[in-house]
This record gives structure tokens, C-alpha cells and sequence, in this order.
């Protein structure tokens, strides 16, 4: 089993649809997850952060995070054309430094139709 | 917010010959940086943290001397691939991390190797 599993999609969804994307995880010491955007032959840029268990919002978009079920959602409210992307999860067990290293999913194309 | 830049964007290069690849973070002094590469839909996979003024620390099944990596001061990690072949072909990304802010990577915007 991968550490980190994520549907590679692609999602199309209407504009205006509010979307939903999930990561499962295996590791339990996982604390820190994240969710990038990555657009084409481009460097992923950092979303939403959340440490352990809970809800982010961050204005169309909200992370969640159940450490129980190992289980982390993004939603995007409103969807754009311009949120069109590949989205991916991270998630590290450690604070940064040399021992922060990131486990990434491998990403859900996100495709929003005008 | 943070920028980080690599260079050069794109690169083809002939099987057997060398090419190195610059990170560097523009506003920012980062005392750990990041190599991934990035195959076609497949996710993120880290090679190696270099930190300044030391050895990097390679992940697993990457081979250190093919893949040599110099952090030789906060703004600047250079990645060379040496004796290139076309499997090496694919999309490096190199990321830095601001001091404090352990949770957060700055990614550059990726190198493209081509190996013919």
C-alpha cells in the first residue's frame, strides 16, 4: 500500500460546481498536510496547510483533515475556469528542516468548463 | 510571498553528457532546499535535501554520484545530472524552505531535461 493515495482523475465539473478532492493516507504519524496546485510545466504553489485533525477555510477553498479515518479533503466552492489544475496532497510526519520531507499524492487534473 | 527560480526552464541535452540545473531562492535565505523530479502523471518524488554547507542527504535508489548536488550558499542549490540517458528524462522541481516556517515549501517552477 502507497503512503498517500489520490484519484489522478481527471475531474471535469461544470463552472460554479463545488468540487471535492481526496487523499487517504497509511502512515499515522503523519501531522502536517498540505494542498498544492500545480499548473502545466509549472512548480506547485501551496494552497491550504492544516495540522492534525480539523477544518481551514480559506475563502472558495476549505481543507479538512480526519486523522481517524486517515482521510484529507479539499473543497472548492464556486469553481473557475482558472482553477483548472492538477491538485496535490502532502503531508509530512515532521516540522520542516532536513526531517520535514513531504510525501505527495500524485495529483487530481482538475478541469472546470465555462 | 517567497519566489524561487531555477534555471534553465528547459533543457535537451545528448546521452552521456552532463547538465546542471540552478535553484535559487530570489528573496529569501534558505538554509534546507529540495530536489523532486517528476515523471509524466505521476506525483512528486524527493531525490535529495541539500543543506548549506553540507552533504546533501539523497532518498533512497538515487544514485549520489550520478545526481551531484552543491548548496554552497542560502540563496543557491545546484543540481548537475551527470553522464545523462534518455531514462533520466524528465521534470526536476527544486523547492526551498523559509527559516521558521518548517511546513511550508516554495517551489521553482521546474526544469524540463530532454535526453536524446
Amino acid at each position: 500500500q502507497k503512503e498517500v493515495e489520490q484519484d489522478p482523475g481527471p475531474l471535469s465539473v461544470p463552472e460554479g460546481a463545488i468540487v471535492s478532492l481526496n487523499c487517504t493516507y497509511s502512515n499515522s504519524a503523519f501531522q502536517y498536510f498540505m494542498w498544492y496546485r500545480q499548473y502545466s510545466r509549472k512548480g506547485p504553489e501551496l494552497l491550504m496547510y492544516t495540522y492534525s485533525s480539523g477544518n481551514k477555510e480559506d475563502g472558495r477553498f476549505t481543507a479538512q483533515v480526519d486523522k481517524s479515518s486517515k482521510y484529507i479533503s479539499l473543497f472548492i466552492r464556486d469553481s473557475q475556469p482558472s482553477d483548472s489544475a492538477t491538485y496535490l496532497c502532502a503531508m509530512s510526519s515532521n516540522y520542516g528542516g532536513s526531517q520535514g520531507n513531504l510525501i505527495f499524492g500524485k495529483g487530481t487534473k482538475l478541469s472546470v468548463k465555462p | 510571498g517567497a519566489v524561487v527560480s531555477q534555471h534553465p526552464s528547459w533543457v535537451i541535452c545528448k546521452s552521456g553528457t552532463s547538465v546542471k540545473i540552478e535553484c535559487r531562492s530570489l528573496d529569501f535565505q534558505a538554509t534546507t532546499m529540495f530536489w523532486y523530479r517528476q515523471f509524466p502523471k505521476q506525483s512528486l518524488m524527493l531525490m535529495a535535501t541539500s543543506n548549506e554547507g553540507s552533504k546533501a542527504t539523497y532518498e533512497q535508489g538515487v544514485e549520489k554520484d550520478k545526481f551531484l548536488i552543491n548548496h554552497a550558499s542560502l540563496t543557491l542549490s545546484t543540481l548537475t545530472v551527470t553522464s545523462a540517458h534518455p531514462e533520466d528524462s524528465s521534470f526536476y522541481i527544486c523547492s526551498a524552505e523559509p527559516p521558521g516556517q518548517g511546513y511550508e515549501q516554495y517551489f521553482g517552477p521546474g526544469t524540463r531535461l530532454t535526453v536524446t
